[in-house]
């Protein structure tokens, strides 16, 4: 089975500019993660969706960020207009609601760097 | 109330060592706690998780402590090896959300 799939991997833009980040969950997963790494702070949650309705977005720093998931199969991050700080590892992981782990399935990640 | 605090920040341990990271939580609400591991330019993956009503959880050389009294839990890696080297995150279950640690950098010398 395909994992959870992200793009773009790497992504280099100016300070400004609008960001899009996309996520393809793991098939039959009906729970969405979206996680930013920093050295200085982690792994912090952004926001997460249950069967594509947002459960939470305490996590999205600023307005400037907003996610959606349109369909199971699809979820996009955008940062508008993104600035230096934003420069992270952005992470997408799904997982089955009704799993008994809880296990979360992580993609490879998008390297946004915000010149 | 939320946060799950890692220590150390950094490790380094000779090959065949025991590798040990503790973290701690606030939340006794929390239901779930995982170990992930991350290598370089991947994203992290379940490595052994536990339940609080265990308070201890063995896969081969990985071993997850818990004690519920004092809200902490930690991960012991017995016969450390060169391969183990990656950062290691303790994580906690609330809610269908998972609250990750800071991480610890692990590395291992042959």
């Amino acid at each position: 089975d395909a994992g959870v799939i992200q793009s773009p991997r790497h992504e280099v833009t100016e300070m400004g500019q609008e960001v899009t980040l996309r996520c393809k969950p793991i098939s039959g997963h009906n729970s969405l993660f979206w996680y930013r790494q920093t050295m200085m702070r982690g792994l912090e949650l952004l926001i997460y969706f249950n069967n594509n309705v947002p459960i939470d977005d305490s996590g999205m720093p600023e307005d400037r960020f907003s996610a959606k998931m349109p369909n199971a199969s699809f979820s996009t991050l955008k940062i508008q207009p993104s600035e230096p700080r934003d420069s992270a590892v952005y992470f997408c992981a799904s997982r089955r609601l009704a799993s008994s782990t809880g296990e979360l399935f992580f993609g490879e990640g998008s390297r946004l760097t915000v010149l | 109330q939320q946060q799950v605090k890692q220590s150390p920040q950094s490790l380094i341990v000779q090959k065949g060592g025991i590798s040990i990271i503790n973290c701690a939580y606030e939340n006794t609400a929390f239901d779930y706690f995982p170990w992930y591991q991350q290598f370089p330019g991947k994203g992290p993956a379940l490595l052994i998780a536990i339940r609080p009503d265990v308070s201890e959880k063995k896969e081969g050389r990985f071993t997850i402590s818990f004690n519920k009294s004092a809200k902490q839990f930690s991960l012991h890696i017995m016969d450390s090896q060169p391969g183990d080297s990656a950062t290691y995150f303790c994580a906690a279950l609330l809610g269908g959300k998972l609250i990750f640690g800071q991480g610890t950098e692990l590395s291992v010398k042959p």
